[in-house]
C-alpha cells in the first residue's frame, strides 16, 4: 500500500539556522508533491508545488527537492524565525488520484 | 480569497446522536474534501466529490456519509456517532483535476463523542 513517512519527532531549530524536513513515499509515483504548513488549531496552508520533472523549487526562505528516484522531498527552511514554529505537511500526489498527506513534523523555532 | 467555511469549530454529541457538519466554499470549486485529523495517524481521507451529487469513497468512510446537493456545499453526516469518531475535521475544496489540486482548507470543526 502506499506509505507516506515524515519525522515524528519535533525539529527544534535556533533561529537562523536552516531547519530541514525530510518526506519519503512507497508504493507509487507521485507527478507531484505539495507542501502545507498548520498551526495549532488550524487547518494546512498551502506552501509550495514541485512537480516530478523539477528537481528543485523556492519560494522566498522556502525550498523544496524532489529526488523520484530516492523517493523522496526535502523541504528547507532558511534563516529560520520563531513565526516558522509550526507542523509541515507533504502531500505526495500521484496523476488523476486523491491527495494523501503524511504525518506531519513540528518545527519548533527558538529565538 | 478563497474562503472554506466550517459551520462549528467545536461540537460535543452523546454516543447514537445523528450529527452534521457543514463546509461551504466560494471559489466555484468543482472538488471537495472531507479529512479527519488525529494525533499520530494525520490527515486521513473519509469521503470527496468531484461535482454536484457526486461522492467518493476515501480511505476511512465507515460510519459517515456525505451529501453534496449544491457545489459550493459539502455536508460530512454521522448516523451515529460512536467514541472513536472524536477527532477534528477538516473540509477543504480544490479546483478540477486538471489543475494543480491545491487544496485550501477550512479552520476545522473538533467532534468530542460522550
Amino acid at each position: 500500500s502506499q506509505k507516506i513517512e515524515q519525522n515524528s519527532e519535533a525539529l527544534n531549530i535556533q533561529e537562523g539556522k536552516t531547519a530541514t524536513l525530510t518526506c519519503n513515499y512507497t508504493n507509487y509515483s507521485p507527478a507531484y508533491l505539495q507542501w502545507y504548513r498548520q498551526d495549532p488549531g488550524r487547518g494546512p496552508v498551502f506552501l509550495l508545488l514541485i512537480r516530478e520533472n523539477e528537481k528543485e523549487k523556492r519560494k522566498e526562505r522556502l525550498k523544496v527537492t524532489f529526488d523520484t528516484t530516492l523517493k523522496q522531498s526535502l523541504f528547507h527552511i532558511t534563516a529560520s524565525q520563531p513565526a516558522d514554529s509550526a507542523t509541515y505537511l507533504c502531500a505526495p500526489r500521484a496523476a488523476g488520484n486523491k491527495l494523501t498527506f503524511g504525518g506531519g513534523t513540528r518545527v519548533l523555532v527558538k529565538p | 480569497d478563497v474562503k472554506v467555511t466550517q459551520s462549528s469549530r467545536y461540537l460535543v454529541k452523546r454516543t447514537g446522536e445523528k450529527v452534521f457538519l457543514e463546509c461551504v466554499q466560494d471559489m466555484d470549486h468543482e472538488n471537495m474534501f472531507w479529512y479527519r485529523q488525529d494525533p499520530g495517524l494525520g490527515l486521513r481521507l473519509i469521503y470527496f466529490s468531484y461535482d454536484v451529487k457526486m461522492k467518493e469513497k476515501g480511505d476511512i468512510p465507515e460510519g459517515y456519509s456525505v451529501s453534496r446537493e449544491k457545489k459550493e456545499r459539502f455536508s460530512l453526516i454521522l448516523e451515529s456517532a460512536s467514541t472513536n469518531q472524536t477527532s477534528m475535521y477538516l473540509c477543504a475544496s480544490s479546483l478540477s483535476q486538471g489543475a494543480t489540486g491545491e487544496l485550501f482548507f477550512g479552520e476545522g470543526s473538533r467532534l468530542t463523542v460522550l
